[in-house]
């Protein structure tokens, strides 16, 4: 089965650009959580949806915004780019929206903002 | 809100010596822990997990965890490392959101085997 993906691997953008990244889950799983990380750092919380309805929310500002589609899909949408925005952004999947359910990674999106 | 605190960022060790990486949490209620380790360009790979039971958790690639409720640790160990093994870890404490959960991760810590 194929695991976590995300598109586009890289990305680059200019400061006050908007960008869409996606994310598709492991067949089977409802679950969608979204996470920055910046370099050197840990990942950092931004979202959690479940059965397509937001779960929680990070510390991140409103220019960061996400949805979950029918087949449990999701899009992380960021406006507004700062220079500051430019991170690893990583999507993980689990089978429901609990915290017993183990989060598997995708490989992430590096997005350099300029 | 639930925290970790891993206490060295990182950890230099030759090939096929011990090593134990060493993470702090804090909370006052139940907690779900977490090591995952991130290899150079990649996501992130899920080592082992402390949900309840027995404190001493075994994972993936020869590596165990220990979890103690009294000091707030679950140290993460390996009797005998290997060169494959250096990479980042991560260790991570669940955390209950409104209706969801949320994995706080600490800093990270840079393991080097060094042959």
């Amino acid at each position: 089965d194929a695991g976590v993906t995300q598109s586009p691997t890289h990305l680059i953008k200019t400061r006050g650009q908007h960008v869409t990244l996606r994310c598709s889950p492991i067949s089977g799983h409802k679950s969608v959580s979204w996470y920055q990380q910046v370099l050197g750092q840990g990942p950092q919380f931004i979202f959690q949806y479940y059965e397509k309805e937001e779960r929680g929310r990070g510390n991140f500002p409103d220019r960061f915004s996400a949805r979950q589609f029918p087949n449990y899909s999701s899009e992380l949408n960021v406006n507004a780019l700062l220079l500051g925005d430019s991170a690893l952004y990583l999507c993980a999947s689990s089978l429901a929206g609990t915290s017993y359910y183990e989060q598997y990674f995708g490989p992430g999106t590096r997005l350099t903002v300029t | 809100a639930q925290s970790v605190t891993q206490l060295d960022s990182q950890v230099p060790v030759f090939e096929e010596a011990p090593v134990e990486l060493r993470c702090n949490y804090s909370s006052s209620v139940s907690v779900y822990l977490f090591w995952y380790v991130q290899y150079p360009n990649q996501g992130l790979q899920l080592l082992l997990k402390y949900l309840s039971g027995s404190t001493l958790v075994k994972g993936i690639n020869g590596f165990e965890a220990e979890f103690n409720k009294s000091q707030t640790s679950f140290h993460l160990r390996k009797p005998s490392v290997h060169i494959s093994d250096t990479a980042e870890y991560f260790c991570a404490v669940s955390e209950a959101l409104n209706s969801g959960y949320a994995l706080n991760f600490g800093k990270g810590t840079s393991l080097l085997v060094t042959p």
